[in-house]
């Protein structure tokens, strides 16, 4: 199985700053049809994930453009722009190029 | 907009079964692919089964294969998963998630818990 890897597991941040997370996987994340179907995940406290990012780079219906994705291969980063207060939660990196299909450790963001 | 309505959680013994069910809504019913994703408490996410919308296929996490089946009914609109033999370790909160290969819409969740 695809190992995800996160860093760092905590990101303390202050607001209207920039945060970056890294995603690293064990395998490459090219799909047979062309396609690199990495995505990241954002979960509020107290609510459901929700998709942010998929396809590296894509953002999700409704998702603020301060949020962006990059990266290639094995190699992934998320990153927010300027941090506010309804970005706090834990982010997940996930792979569905493979069954089965994996997720990073998640990285807690929280406000300095 | 989709939406995904799950039910079934509960208090069960270690051993026991139990059945999740998950109602979709906001697109037509042959079209749903669906994951379950559980998070159990303290740890990360955990993916654990897909039935894409065709039905014909099913694929399981190695933790749950042999005890969990994934199943949809189309004169319900419900998509089922089936858990047998559930262990301490299977305690979650369980998340009905629509899309293939992307995981693009879930459910609120519905809680397991396995203990004596």
């Amino acid at each position: 199985e695809i190992v995800m890897t996160q860093t760092p597991l905590s990101s303390p941040v202050t607001l209207g700053q920039p945060a970056s997370i890294s995603c690293k996987s064990n395998q490459n994340l090219v799909h047979s049809d062309g396609n690199t179907y990495l995505s990241w995940l954002q979960q509020r406290p107290g609510q459901p994930p929700r998709l942010l990012i998929y396809q590296i780079s894509k953002r999700f219906s409704g998702v603020p453009d301060r949020f962006s994705g990059s990266g290639a291969g094995t190699d992934f980063t998320l990153k927010i722009s300027r941090v506010e207060a309804e970005d706090v939660g834990v982010y997940y990196c996930m792979q569905a190029t493979q069954f089965p299909r994996t997720f990073g450790q998640g990285t807690k963001v929280e406000i300095k | 907009e989709v939406q995904l309505l799950e039910s079934g959680g509960g208090l069960i013994q270690p051993g026991g079964s139990l059945r999740l069910s998950c109602a979709p809504s906001g697109l037509p019913f042959s079209t749903y692919a669906i994951n379950w994703v559980r998070l159990a408490p303290g740890k990360g996410l955990e993916w654990v089964s897909l039935i894409p919308n065709s039905g014909v296929d099913t694929y399981y996490a190695d933790a749950v294969k042999g005890r969990f089946t994934v199943s949809r009914d189309n004169s319900k609109n419900t998509f089922y998963l089936q858990m047998s033999g559930l262990r301490a370790e299977d305690t979650a909160v369980y998340y009905c998630v629509e899309g293939w290969p992307q995981l693009l819409y879930w459910g609120q969740g519905t809680l397991v818990t396995v203990s004596s």
